[in-house]
Formats: structure tokens, sequence, C-alpha cells
């Protein structure tokens, strides 16, 4: 089993630069989420799926876009990059929502902006 | 609003001694809880979870966490350090208003020989 893939796993952007941090879950889950981990901060959610079709906001959503379009995907765009979205982002997903049930996570996508 | 906080950004064992590791929490309703751990470039991974069932939860790798309504607490322990458990760990919580969670900021672990 795959699980939950994410791609790229290492990115150095310019500022101004646009990307995608690609995401995929093979286990049908419903939901997805991305969240970002700075040192001494934990992980914070940056956006959420609870379905294709549905996406929401999550604590730190400013210069970040996400879609839905399939079950399996959920790619998180940065619009245009900036030193603060220097982190290492995750993508997690669980079968029906994150609070009752295991979130599973892809190894992570460190990105450097300079 | 929910709120976690892990008392110890660090904490520091030998090998085949007792892990204590201090969690508590603020949630306005029957919270859910859990433990994650994350090794080293990896990503987080479920150690255990409370969800309103038994008040002590085991988990993998030996692992057991309590919880307690009163001190609001859930910390998490394992009678004998293995060198394999370095790593970081994160309590976080849901009061199941919410489809989201909330993480603490971590505790790194360390074993020495």
């Amino acid at each position: 089993n795959a699980g939950v893939t994410q791609t790229p796993k290492f990115q150095v952007l310019k500022t101004g630069q646009s990307m995608t941090l690609q995401c995929a879950q093979d286990m049908n889950h419903e939901y997805m989420s991305w969240y970002r981990q700075d040192p001494g901060m934990g992980l914070r959610l940056i956006h959420y799926s609870v379905g294709a079709g549905i996406t929401d906001q999550g604590e730190v959503p400013n210069g970040y876009n996400v879609s839905r379009s399939t079950t399996e995907d959920f790619p998180l765009r940065l619009l245009s990059a900036a030193p603060s979205q220097t982190s290492v982002y995750f993508c997690a997903s669980s079968y029906r929502d994150s609070t009752t049930g295991e979130l599973f996570f892809g190894e992570g996508s460190r990105l450097t902006v300079l | 609003a929910q709120s976690v906080t892990q008392l110890d950004s660090h904490v520091s064992v030998s090998e085949g001694t007792p892990v204590l590791l201090r969690c508590n929490y603020s949630s306005s309703y029957s919270p859910s809880l859990f433990w994650y751990v994350q090794h080293p470039n990896k990503g987080l991974q479920l150690l255990l979870k409370y969800t309103s069932a038994a008040t002590l939860v085991k988990g993998i790798n030996g692992f057991e966490a309590e919880f307690k309504k009163s001190e609001t607490s859930f910390h998490l322990t394992k009678p004998s350090a293995h060198m394999s458990d370095a790593a970081e760990y994160f309590c976080v919580v849901s009061d199941r208003r919410y489809s989201t969670l909330t993480f603490g900021k971590g505790t790194m672990l360390l074993v020495s020989p």
C-alpha cells in the first residue's frame, strides 16, 4: 500500500514564484488536509477537504489555494511564494473526518523560499 | 476554543528507564485526544487515541496514556525506554464540534545508552 504520497520531497523557490505540492492517497479516504510544520510551532492546518468538490480554510490559509476534483488527489498551490512560506508541508488523510479517526500522513515536502 | 499544552519541549532519559511526556488540554466539550510520533524526516504516526471509552489507553510500542478529566491531562508513559523511541511526540485534541484538530508544539524525546 502506498498510503499518502507527496511530491516533491524537496523544493527551492525564489520569492514570487508559484508552485504546486501534490498529494495523493489510495485508501479511498474522504477527508484530506494540508499542514505546515515550523520549529517550535507544532503543526498548523492550512486547508482541508471533507470530500470531492468541498474545501475549507484552516488556521493559516493565506497565500495558499487548494482544490479537490477527485477523492484521491488534493494539491496545494502557492500563488506567489514568500520567505515566510519556508516550511515542511504535510498532507494527511482520514476515512471520515479527523476528529475521531486516525490521520495518515505523507512523508512531507520541504520547501525553501529564497 | 480548544487548546493543548505540552509541558516539556525536550525530555531526556536513559535506555531502560521510564518515559513520561506531559500534556494538558482545554476543551469546552468532551474531547478526543491523540498522541502522534514523528521520527526524523518522516511523517507523523498515530500512537494511541482516547475517544470517551476507557480512560487508560494502550497504544503501539508499549506506550499508554491516561485521560484525567479532573486534571485536564493526557500524559504519555512507557515503563522502559528503547533507543528507537527517540523521536518527537505530539499531543492533539479535538472536541468533535470541528472537523479539525489542534496540535501541541511537540516534545522531543532523547534516549541515551
